[in-house]
């Protein structure tokens, strides 16, 4: 089994859609959970951190389901520059190790 | 707000051929990280250091080192350069391990190897 694994995708929408991404990790003692979105050609950025139950920062809504190891994002209202690929990120702790894996990656196109 | 800087954003070798790769972290950060990712993949580890010493190590090749200087900044030796290496190298750093696990990643270094 892959340590991160997550929806294929990709995911084309029309703007102003709900979509839903869907997470799961390996790693039982991972402690920490993070989206991180990357768009083309450029650098990862953290979106959200999700470190209990589950978070929400204004369109963006994150669960964690530790018992299910299950990680969604969930994306309101979609905007035209929602298109990137979402990255479910884990961080595998353990003594010093503190290294993020990550998933393959969603792509979504948000359409007008 | 200050980011991640990295140096330089665009490199080409040939085969053979030593690259260093420079990284210097955002002010206060004094972990950093280095991810490589090549071309439709997702950034794969390869390396971390906490106060200028190796905190884990991940997949990287026996050609490749790295350090962290009493700044901080963190540089990345890769030596004997394949094609295979070809791909985009990022850095990232966070405040110490525990404090949070946050990772603020540079714009990349791209390498391509000919």
């Amino acid at each position: 089994r892959k340590e991160v694994e997550q929806d294929p995708g990709p995911f084309n929408v029309p703007e102003g859609a709900t979509v839903a991404f869907n997470c799961t990790y390996s790693n039982s003692a991972s402690q920490s959970f993070f989206w991180y979105r990357q768009d083309c050609r450029k650098e990862p950025k953290l979106l959200m951190s999700v470190y209990s139950s589950g978070n929400e920062d204004g369109r963006f809504t994150a669960q964690l389901n530790r018992a299910s190891q299950y990680i969604s994002l969930l994306i309101r209202d979609s905007k035209l520059s929602d298109s990137a690929t979402y990255l479910c990120v884990v961080e595998n702790s353990g003594g010093s190790n503190y290294k993020l894996t990550f998933g393959k990656g969603t792509l979504l196109t948000v359409n007008p | 707000a200050a980011g991640v800087i990295q140096s330089p954003r665009h490199l080409i070798k040939e085969k053979r051929e030593t690259a260093t790769l420079k990284c210097y972290p955002i002010p206060r950060h004094d972990t950093v990280y280095w991810y490589q990712q090549g071309p439709g993949q997702d950034p794969q580890f390869l390396i971390s250091f906490y106060e200028k010493m190796q905190s884990d190590k991940g997949s990287i090749p026996d050609r490749f080192s790295a350090q962290q200087f009493s700044d901080y900044h963190s540089e990345l030796n890769m030596s004997s350069l394949e094609l295979g290496d070809s791909a985009l190298y990022f850095c990232a750093s966070s405040l110490a391990p525990g404090y949070t696990y946050e990772q603020y990643f540079g714009p990349g270094t791209r390498l391509t190897v000919t």
